[in-house]
């Protein structure tokens, strides 16, 4: 069964780039059909997408970041990253990686790790 | 704003159905998915394609689509379902991924 679980840092400072990783256990990161995302959620809000990778190593991502968001995989360690550069206030929120296989459906979620942007 | 549009709340009472929405244009195209949501807790999909519930999540659980509209049906809601129920499909430019705003459902 793929499980998925966050980390990185907590507390970001305004301005710096937000980093987080996605380690991927009970499968590989490199199967074909998958692709895995970024979502996150600021506190009292709705989910917003911020992009995926496929497989093959296209990404696409949220218009409204797109200049700000990297997001890559490291198949020698099975887990991908989010790097969000120039944060505010405004990207304080539960970050949360999923699988994509089916249906664009994100299938599979990991628990979620909160970032505050603050100084 | 979101291109996918949810009603912000719904009720039911115990044991009764409830239906919630999504419209979008690009649901003419493209099939919703559905996740619940209960606070402090990550999302679950509940509902994906045409009508396909992941295992272990219970049938009374439907989902449909007509138009720009999709929909998730609960048959019999149980108190157990109370939560925030978020849709999600891709934009109208087919490239991107986008959320509805969510639905937070009450069982009275």
């Amino acid at each position: 069964q793929l499980q998925l679980q966050e980390s990185g840092s907590g507390l970001v400072k305004p301005s710096q780039t937000l980093s987080l990783t996605c380690a991927v256990s009970g499968g590989s990161i490199s199967s074909g059909g998958y692709s895995w995302s970024w979502i996150r959620q600021p506190p009292g809000k709705g989910l917003e997408w911020i992009g995926y990778i496929y497989h093959s190593g296209s990404t696409y991502y949220n218009p409204s970041l797109k200049s700000r968001v990297t997001i890559s995989v490291d198949r020698s360690k099975n887990q991908f990253s989010l790097k969000l550069s120039s944060v505010t206030a405004a990207d304080t929120a539960v970050y949360y990686c999923a699988s994509v296989r089916i249906n664009d459906a994100f299938d599979i979620w990991g628990q979620g790790t909160m970032v505050t942007v603050s100084s | 704003s979101s291109e996918l549009t949810q009603d912000p709340a719904v009720s039911v009472a115990l044991g009764q159905t409830v239906r919630i929405t999504c419209q979008g244009d690009s649901l003419r195209t493209y099939y919703a998915s559905w996740y619940q949501q209960k606070p402090g807790q990550a999302p679950i999909l509940v509902i994906y394609g045409r009508n396909n519930r992941p295992s272990g999540i219970p049938d009374r659980f439907s989902g449909s689509s007509s138009g720009n509209t999709a929909s998730l049906t609960i048959t019999g809601a149980q108190a157990e379902d109370e939560a925030d129920y978020y849709c999600n499909s891709r934009d109208s430019s087919g490239n991107h991924l986008v959320f509805g705003g969510g639905t937070k459902l009450t069982v009275l």
